[in-house]
């Protein structure tokens, strides 16, 4: 399976506890996203990797998150003290970066990890 | 700021019968436009893209969407639902060379036999 993959798939934790999440894009994209997405919402957008740079993080990523992409290909999502608001799917989309013109702004999505915060 | 706006939360529509699933987005510039389709437990998949133009734009599984800058809508259909397409629709609008890519709030489609 070449697409963009996440684990765990589904994660019950209880208040407080901290989590953390994996994203693996797609091998060739140095572009990477998170999104939260909430019931009856769209995905929101979190923070964007470009290669092993941040370069862009939404207001909606607290202190509490964090986010990292070490060697430019895997990234983690790190939630601490988890809050029962955080409770939501978090997606990873990667897309090819300026050079595949074709590819241009169309994101590939993992299948997202499912939070329940008790 | 970027907005899009998906004015149906949910649509009800006979199998064999026409759909349009509407979408308003607001952005400065010409915008990247996109329709995703989200089954349960699954990631969002893009059904079609809008950058520049034929205004008509064919994607996947017999889905068209129709660019209409006067009324800023990229309104998405298909001529014949099957069961098969009973899922959540998403319109995304993408910032011309930046980062983000913003979504509106869904449409949920259900097909009735």
């Amino acid at each position: 399976d070449t697409g963009v993959s996440q684990d765990p798939r589904h994660k019950i934790t209880k208040r407080g506890q901290n989590v953390t999440f994996r994203c693996d894009p797609i091998s060739e994209h140095n572009r990477l996203y998170w999104y939260r997405q909430t019931l009856g919402q769209g995905p929101e957008f979190l923070t964007y990797f470009q290669n092993e740079a941040q370069l862009e993080k939404s207001r909606l990523l607290s202190d509490r998150f964090s986010a990292e992409r070490p060697k430019g290909s895997f990234s983690t999502l790190e939630i601490q003290r988890t809050e029962q608001g955080d409770s939501a799917m978090y997606l990873c989309a990667s897309k090819a970066g300026l050079a595949d013109p074709r590819s241009y702004n169309e994101q590939f999505f993992g299948p997202g990890t499912r939070l329940t915060v008790l | 700021a970027q907005s899009v706006t998906q004015p149906d939360i949910h649509i009800t529509v006979s199998e064999g019968a026409s759909l349009e699933l509407r979408c308003n987005y607001s952005y400065g510039a010409t915008p990247y436009l996109f329709w995703y389709v989200q089954s349960p437990g699954q990631g969002l998949q893009l059904l079609l893209k809008y950058f520049s133009g034929d205004t008509l734009v064919q994607g996947i599984k017999g889905f068209e969407a129709e660019f209409k800058r006067s009324q800023s809508s990229f309104n998405l259909r298909k001529p014949s639902v099957h069961w098969s397409d009973a899922a959540e629709y998403f319109c995304a609008v993408g910032e011309t060379g930046g980062f983000k890519t913003i979504f509106g709030a869904g449409t949920r489609l259900f097909v009735k036999a």
